[in-house]
């Protein structure tokens, strides 16, 4: 059975912190990691990581996955109150589109 | 283009009734798929689809049917509805080109009585 397992469950920081948010997972015939954002809605994609050591960068945010120790870390730096929302971690086996989710880290920014 | 819409926003229901969430994509994509979203957890898949008139159930497909009669519109049936149901419903679609990328509908809340 497919498993993905985020940590921490929950963390508080304040503005101008950086974050490391990380996603473990089990998985027959991987295919891809994603990371989501959801702040009360609708997830909202971030990135897809399929290779290992390759860095995605988006602005302030930043992952990378390691198929070596299967997990992948989702960096967030000079955190705004903006970031504050549920980050998800998903992974998609073989050809797929099904996807595995954690249960999410909730991020709380503080002013 | 709209995305993936979902229609109700919100809903109510008592135990044992029947009620069906709409789902619709205008993005031509063949992969759609039904997860549910209870507190301190990650999204769940319920059903799936790979292109109209194929089905599959995912990780908790009790209680829920679906069907896939055209590319755009996804449908969840429940069928007698229970308080174990209440969550927060999401639909997704996905290209079979390219990535795993998901487009999520803005979901619909239900409540079981």
């Amino acid at each position: 059975e497919d498993k993905v397992v985020q940590s921490p469950l929950s963390l508080v920081v304040h503005e101008g912190d950086t974050v490391t948010l990380n996603c473990s997972y089990e998985v027959t015939n991987f295919r891809s990691l994603l990371w989501y954002k959801q702040e009360k809605k609708a997830p909202t994609f971030l990135f897809m990581l399929t290779s290992s050591g390759i860095e995605k960068k988006s602005g302030r945010l930043s992952s990378i996955l390691d198929k070596k120790e299967l997990f992948s870390i989702l960096n967030i730096t000079a955190t705004q109150t903006g970031d504050s929302a549920v980050y998800l971690c998903a992974v998609s086996p073989g050809s797929a589109r099904q996807l595995t989710f954690g249960s999410g880290t909730q991020l709380t920014v503080l002013p | 283009n709209a995305g993936v819409t979902q229609t109700p926003k919100f809903q109510v229901l008592k135990t044992g009734q029947s009620m069906t969430l709409q789902c619709a994509q205008d993005m031509n994509h063949e992969y759609m798929s039904w997860y549910r979203q209870d507190p301190g957890m990650g999204l769940r898949l319920i059903h799936y689809s790979v292109g109209a008139g194929i089905t599959d159930q995912g990780e908790v497909p009790n209680g829920y049917n679906v069907s896939r009669s055209t590319t755009e519109d996804f449908p969840l049936r429940l069928l007698s509805a229970a308080p174990s149901q209440t969550s927060v419903y999401f639909c997704a679609s996905t290209a079979a080109w390219g990535g795993n990328e998901q487009f999520f509908g803005p979901g619909t809340r239900l409540t079981v009585l």
